[in-house]
């Protein structure tokens, strides 16, 4: 079981610059969740697939930010443009209970994107 | 109010203590309940769920008070590499699809 994989890990971009964030679910998940992580705010949930539909996507900060999931085993989120105050950690996640979340998630490692 | 609140320390241990961790959830038809664990620059992981009649796993306890919607977590002769933020986290109720809400954190540094 490879795990929940994540690409970039790092990526520094400059501002105004497109940013796109890639990961892999866990094979057989079919639930898959996007964080955002800073210091002052924690984790915040940004938004949910379930079966590669989005379910609740209330937590997208803005219209700059859009996520796809255009089948199981893939999915993207994407920065358009990138502004300084959304460097953070951004982790992605997955779960194999149809998403009742009653064992819990597997982050990937995370990206942690520093837009200057 | 926050959804979900805990104290965020940071608690400084020596290596045996037992520490407890309290958290606190605003919204009463909660269903699920979880401690995590994060180490520095890592990633979250699961570290145990916490279930209604309280349950261990070796020196961790975790319990859940639903009329008082309050959860903690115990951790019985610190270790070192006990040392990390523990979350507290809680699947909200009324939805049949598994959003969690992660709280803040409590830092636990174990010295020796």
């Amino acid at each position: 079981d490879a795990g929940v994989i994540q690409s970039p890990r790092h990526e520094v971009t400059e501002m105004g610059q497109e940013v796109t964030l890639r990961c892999k679910p866990i094979s057989g998940h079919n639930s898959l969740f996007w964080y955002r992580q800073t210091m002052m705010r924690g984790l915040e949930l940004l938004i949910y697939f379930n079966n590669n539909v989005p379910i609740d996507d209330s937590g997208m900060p803005e219209d700059r930010f859009s996520a796809k999931m255009p089948n199981a085993s893939f999915s993207t989120l994407k920065i358009q443009p990138s502004e300084p105050r959304d460097s953070a950690v951004y982790f992605c996640a997955s779960s194999n209970d149809r998403g009742r979340g009653l064992r819990g998630y597997t982050f990937g490692s995370g990206t942690r994107l520093t837009v200057v | 109010r926050k959804e979900v609140e805990q104290d965020p320390g940071p608690f400084n241990v020596p290596e045996g203590a037992t520490v407890a961790f309290n958290c606190t959830y605003s919204n009463s038809a909660s269903q699920s309940f979880f401690w995590y664990r994060q180490d520095c620059r890592k990633e979250p992981k699961l570290l145990m769920s916490v279930y209604s009649s309280g349950n261990e796993d070796g020196r961790f306890t975790a319990q859940l008070n639903r009329a008082s919607q309050y959860i903690s977590l115990l951790i019985r002769d610190s270790k070192l590499s006990d040392s990390a933020t523990y979350l507290c986290v809680v699947k909200a109720g009324g939805t049949s699809y598994g959003k969690l809400t992660f709280g803040q954190g409590t830092i636990l540094t174990v010295h020796p």
